[in-house]
């Protein structure tokens, strides 16, 4: 199985900051990675996919970047309404997904 | 509007068995896969098992199979997930969600708590 490791787990941000997470492949995806965005209580939202592709109606203070093993996510210009638990997924085997990196107010 | 509604979760003792069942509306369901993907409580996610479109290519995750199976009802826009033999770490909110080409729809999750 493909194991995605995401980091960090956490982060503790202010609204406006360049926010900056990550995620490595165990094996070669390519570029099938998506990132997803869920607030509590409420089910995951896609934001990205195919690693760089800003998915309908996304803000483009998201971004994410990379291919291979190596995935990046950022947000350039943090909200309130950011504030999450991001996910990183690989699909070119399977499904796997990131562990998360919870976004909080410093 | 694309709409996926879970049902079918609830409380039940190790050893046993439940149906999910995820109704789709706002598009064509028979055009689609699907995947049951579970979260845990205060968990992150996992992927259970995928269908294709035309239930010719069925997969599950290790930690399920010969347990659950999920299928399809084309007629009906609804996806099932048949779990037997269920176990406390079953215990998660179980959400359906479409492949178009990733995951792009989401269901709110059906909660299944196994417990005696």
């Amino acid at each position: 199985d493909i194991v995605m490791t995401q980091s960090p787990t956490s982060m503790s941000i202010s609204v406006g900051d360049r926010v900056t997470m990550n995620c490595k492949a165990s094996q070669n995806v390519g570029s099938n990675v998506d990132w997803y965005q869920q607030k509590t209580g409420q089910s995951p939202k896609l934001l990205i996919y195919k690693a760089s592709n800003r998915y309908t109606g996304v803000p483009d203070r998201f971004t994410g970047s990379g291919s291979g093993t190596d995935f990046t996510f950022t947000i350039s210009n943090m909200q309130a309404e950011d504030l999450a638990v991001y996910y990183c997924m690989q699909s070119n085997s399977y499904l796997t997904f990131g562990s998360g990196t919870k976004l909080e107010i410093k | 509007e694309v709409q996926l509604v879970e049902s079918g979760g609830g409380l039940v003792q190790p050893g046993r068995s439940l149906k999910l069942s995820c109704v789709a509306s706002g598009f064509t369901f028979s055009n689609y896969g699907m995947n049951w993907i579970r979260q845990a409580p205060g968990k992150g996610l996992e992927w259970v098992a995928y269908i294709s479109s035309g239930s010719s290519y069925i997969y599950y995750a290790e930690t399920v199979k010969g347990r659950f199976t999920i299928s399809r009802d084309n007629a009906k826009n609804t996806l099932y997930l048949q779990m037997t033999s269920l176990r406390s770490e079953d215990t998660a909110l179980y959400y359906c969600a479409r492949v178009g080409p990733t995951i792009d729809y989401w269901g709110q999750g059906v909660m299944v708590t196994v417990s005696s």
